[in-house]
């Protein structure tokens, strides 16, 4: 079975940008998760989703919303990109809102 | 606001156990987990343990759960050079996770 799927798995963009990351989840898994994890720290929390609505939200500006499909993939969007932005994104897929998490590769987002 | 704390580095000869230390301050968490990273790579679930249980082992991995301490172990035993990597520790009561900074574990042949 396919894990956790992500693209792009990198990106570069300028300041005052827009960005879309797109995640798959494990086959079965309705729960998609978003972190971003700054270089040197540990993962920050930023969405949940399960069926389609959001289950959690974290310390993040409204610059950052998602969504989830019918098919339970997700997407990350980030309006007017900040330099700070630059970090890798982090999706997790889990069968439920309080079950374990599995992550993706990420996708490296550089904002200059 | 829920800390978790975890020195940052570890050095180890290969053969020799490694343990790698957590604490945690939300007393409400449920579950506990290790992930480990390794360069340029996303996360990799290596184990997890439920709040009401205080070990559990895994193969070379061993967790130690001192719940009244709020103190997370993870011990690896006959500690190879491909365990090189950033281990996380994190903790989670509700739908987020809360994850250490990370512990860079290297590996001396």
């Amino acid at each position: 079975d396919a894990g956790v799927t992500q693209s792009p798995t990198h990106l570069i963009k300028t300041r005052g940008q827009h960005v879309t990351l797109r995640c798959s989840p494990i086959s079965g898994h309705k729960s998609v998760s978003w972190y971003q994890q700054v270089l040197g720290q540990g993962p920050q929390f930023i969405f949940q989703y399960y069926e389609k609505e959001e289950r959690g939200r974290g310390n993040f500006p409204d610059r950052f919303s998602a969504r989830q499909f019918p098919n339970y993939s997700s997407e990350l969007n980030v309006n007017a990109l900040l330099l700070g932005d630059s970090a890798l994104y982090l999706c997790a897929s889990s069968s439920g809102t309080l079950e374990t998490q599995y992550f993706g590769p990420g996708t490296r987002l550089l904002v200059l | 606001g829920e800390d978790v704390e975890q020195s940052l580095f570890l050095s180890v000869r290969e053969g020799d156990s490694s343990v790698i230390n957590c604490t945690y301050t939300d007393s409400s968490s449920t579950y506990l987990y290790w992930y480990k990273q390794e360069p340029g790579a996303g996360l990799q679930l290596l184990t997890y343990i439920f709040s009401n249980m205080d070990m559990k082992q895994d193969q070379r991995l061993t967790v130690l759960l001192n719940k009244k301490d709020k103190h997370l172990s993870l011990r690896i035993a006959d500690t190879q050079t491909g365990d090189s990597a950033i281990y996380f520790c994190a903790e989670t009561e509700t739908n987020d996770m809360r994850f250490g900074a990370g512990t860079r574990l290297t590996v001396k042949p």
